[in-house]
């Protein structure tokens, strides 16, 4: 049972524009989001979060926005990079336990 | 943050065989877990690493075939026992620090059974 969920596995953007990743969850219990970037060959690395008391939260080309009444949290980056070309998972914790996204492979091409 | 370090970064192994995956924390934390990633897929959660305790493992992972050893608050090992190429996968360890809710991630495992 897939209580995270990326619907699209990739995504294609021009340097310069807005990249929007989304994500869904179907736990209501969840109150704290999380998104990672993962390079090849590398470990996923954290991102920015998200606490459930908030609707949006910035960190600098990194916004993530919560909508709680559709259970759905979006990945804004701008300007997008050639450096952001990643897969980006969300996840969600509960209970001592994360539970993972598909992810999201970002291309942004130069 | 923790910084999280794993031996060996990669391997070939032979069918049969066993490889046991170090992982290294810089810091006590409290939880530790081991992942898998294989190609083109997400995370699945193998098994929560428990210290003075066995570990606690998900759906589809034994213990027979994962055994995970966690003897303090900054070290784990996984072994990958009697390997097949199904195996084959990049295997990472992470760690949720004590005043932190966000999990850290080791650079991976990449292992190729041949």
């Amino acid at each position: 049972d897939q209580q995270v969920k990326q619907n699209s596995p990739s995504l294609s953007v021009q340097e310069g524009r807005i990249s929007i990743l989304n994500c869904d969850y179907t736990n209501s219990m969840f109150d704290y989001f999380l998104w990672y970037k993962k390079y090849p060959a590398e470990g996923p690395t954290f991102l920015i979060s998200i606490s459930s008391i908030k609707d949006k939260n910035e960190d600098g080309r990194f916004t993530v926005f919560l909508n709680k009444s559709a259970k759905h949290l979006s990945l804004h980056i701008v300007p997008s990079q050639p450096g952001d070309s990643a897969v980006y998972f969300c996840a969600a914790p509960l209970f001592n336990k994360f539970y993972f996204g598909s992810g999201t492979k970002l291309n942004v091409k130069p | 943050s923790a910084v999280i370090s794993q031996k060996p970064s990669r391997d070939i192994c032979q069918r049969g065989t066993s490889l046991t995956i170090q992982c290294q924390v810089d810091s006590q934390v409290t939880m530790m877990f081991w992942y898998r990633q294989q190609p083109g897929q997400s995370l699945t959660l193998i098994a929560t690493a428990n210290q003075g305790s066995e570990a606690t493992y998900e759906s589809g992972f034994v213990i027979d075939k994962f055994p995970i050893s966690r003897p303090n608050l900054t070290f784990s090992t996984l072994t990958v026992s009697n390997m097949s190429p199904e195996d084959s996968s990049i295997y990472l360890c992470s760690a949720t620090p004590w005043d932190r809710g966000e999990q850290y991630f080791g650079p991976g495992t990449r292992l190729t059974v041949t």
